[in-house]
């Protein structure tokens, strides 16, 4: 089954600095890759995500960048600021299925 | 993007008691849903999963017949913990797929169970 690493579990980071989170993953057959942002209290809302078709994908100050090779994926936030911080989670799917297993999250604290 | 709710927000009950919780796509239809349990600064768990008109599926170590489940229809599942003791306090996630979307899952808001 899917086994999937984070890290680091903790990032401290200056405002406008960037925010780099790795994962990788053990299925090489998983084909997409989302990545979570919690806020204190709430529920995971998808910042961005990354099929396994196309090798990096931004939206605005975020990005993904998906090696298959290598079996990992990364988080790029660019010019951080103070509402990112949070926790952040990736994910990988189960047995090619809907299933998601979850990595062990990293606490993003943007100083300002 | 798609809309999941979660009711209630939070519920604290006494030692012994049952708490249901509810899960509602509100602008698409799932016929399956999923529910995730954290505990405080861990990652989301994998429970069940909740399968409109057929019995839910448990994932290894969670008990059936204690955390009950019911997708009554196309846009509501429950998740009911019997008898709760406070090892099972924690915040309970649902979340569920929109078919075509291609895996991409909507997550509901979370509900903080506290059992006194």
């Amino acid at each position: 089954g899917e086994n999937v690493e984070q890290h680091p579990s903790t990032l401290s980071v200056q405002e406008g600095d960037s925010a780099v989170i790795k994962c990788t993953y053990s299925d090489s057959a998983s084909n997409y890759f989302p990545w979570y942002k919690q806020e204190l209290g709430k529920g995971p809302q998808l910042i961005i995500d990354i099929r396994s078709n196309v090798g990096e994908k931004k939206d605005q100050r975020i990005a993904v960048t998906l090696n298959k090779t290598a079996k990992h994926f990364s988080l790029h936030i660019t010019e951080t600021q103070p509402e990112d911080s949070a926790v952040y989670f990736c994910a990988a799917p189960r047995d090619s299925s809907y299933k998601l297993i979850f990595g062990s999250g990293t606490r993003l604290l943007v100083r300002p | 993007g798609a809309v999941v709710s979660q009711h209630p927000s939070w519920v604290i009950c006494k030692s012994g008691t049952s708490v249901k919780i509810e899960c509602r796509s509100l602008d698409f239809q799932a016929t399956t849903m999923f529910w995730y349990r954290q505990f405080p600064k861990q990652s989301l768990m994998l429970m069940a999963t909740s399968n409109e008109g057929s019995k839910a599926t448990y994932e290894q170590g969670v008990e059936k017949d204690k955390f009950l489940i019911n997708h009554a229809s196309l846009t509501l599942s429950t998740l009911t913990v019997t008898s709760a003791h406070p090892e099972d306090s924690s915040f309970y996630i649902c979340s569920a797929p929109r078919a075509g979307n291609d895996n991409e899952q909507f997550f509901g808001p979370g509900t903080r169970l506290t059992v006194l």
